[in-house]
């Protein structure tokens, strides 16, 4: 198993430009999540899904879009980048509930916005 | 409101010395608790995590983190650090009926001297 995988691992954008971060899984988990990480905050969830189809938001999901049209992938679309949307985005996704149950994170994308 | 505070930005400890990361939190339930460690450049990797039962849980790496229902902590230690263990360590928490939205604290970066 690859886990969860991101790309770009790296972008720069100029403000007003738009992209998406892709995000897959080949875990078949039922759960993904988006977060961004800025200093001295934590991660913060943006977005979320529960299942193909099923999407909703998080702590700031402002200026952000995301949807699910399959199982292993997740996109996080900004659509306007702006200089606040400069972090470092991480993608997870979740097992079966249980007593196994837990969240596995990619490496990240960093993204800088000029 | 719902927070999740680790009090200690920054911890310098010599290697082969003890570690204790704080973390506390506020949430009207018990929720599910984790600690996370984050290396230089790398995601978030699952040190362990409490559901329930046992207080005193065991993860990877040689750490350990105990529950305490009255002081609303979650506290990660660690008998005898290693050079590797210098990352920052991030606490979450989750609420039992969606404990995939997990909310992280700010973080604890852990430096280790020789």
């Amino acid at each position: 198993n690859a886990g969860v995988t991101q790309t770009p691992k790296f972008q720069v954008l100029k403000t007003g430009q738009s992209m998406t971060l892709q995000c897959a899984q080949d875990m078949n988990h039922e759960y993904m999540s988006w977060y961004r990480q800025d200093p001295g905050m934590g991660l913060r969830l943006i977005h979320y899904s529960v299942g193909a189809g099923i999407t909703d938001q998080g702590e700031v999901p402002n200026g952000y879009n995301v949807s699910r049209s399959t199982t292993e992938d997740f996109p996080l679309r900004l659509l306007s980048a702006a200089p606040s949307q400069t972090s470092v985005y991480f993608c997870a996704s979740r097992s079966p509930s249980g007593s196994r149950e837990t969240q596995y994170f990619g490496p990240g994308t960093r993204l800088l916005v000029l | 409101a719902q927070s999740v505070t680790q009090p200690d930005i920054h911890i310098t400890v010599s290697e082969g010395a003890s570690l204790e990361l704080r973390c506390n939190y506020s949430y009207g339930a018990t929720p599910y608790l984790f600690w996370y460690v984050q290396s230089p450049g790398q995601g978030l990797q699952l040190l362990l995590k409490y559901f329930s039962g046992d207080t005193l849980v065991q993860g990877i790496k040689g750490f350990e983190a105990e529950f305490k229902r009255s002081q609303s902590s979650f506290n990660l230690r660690k008998p005898s650090v290693h050079w590797s263990d210098a990352a920052e360590y991030f606490c979450a928490v989750g609420l039992t009926d969606s404990w995939g939205k997990l909310q992280f604290g700010a973080g604890t970066q852990v430096v280790v001297t020789p």
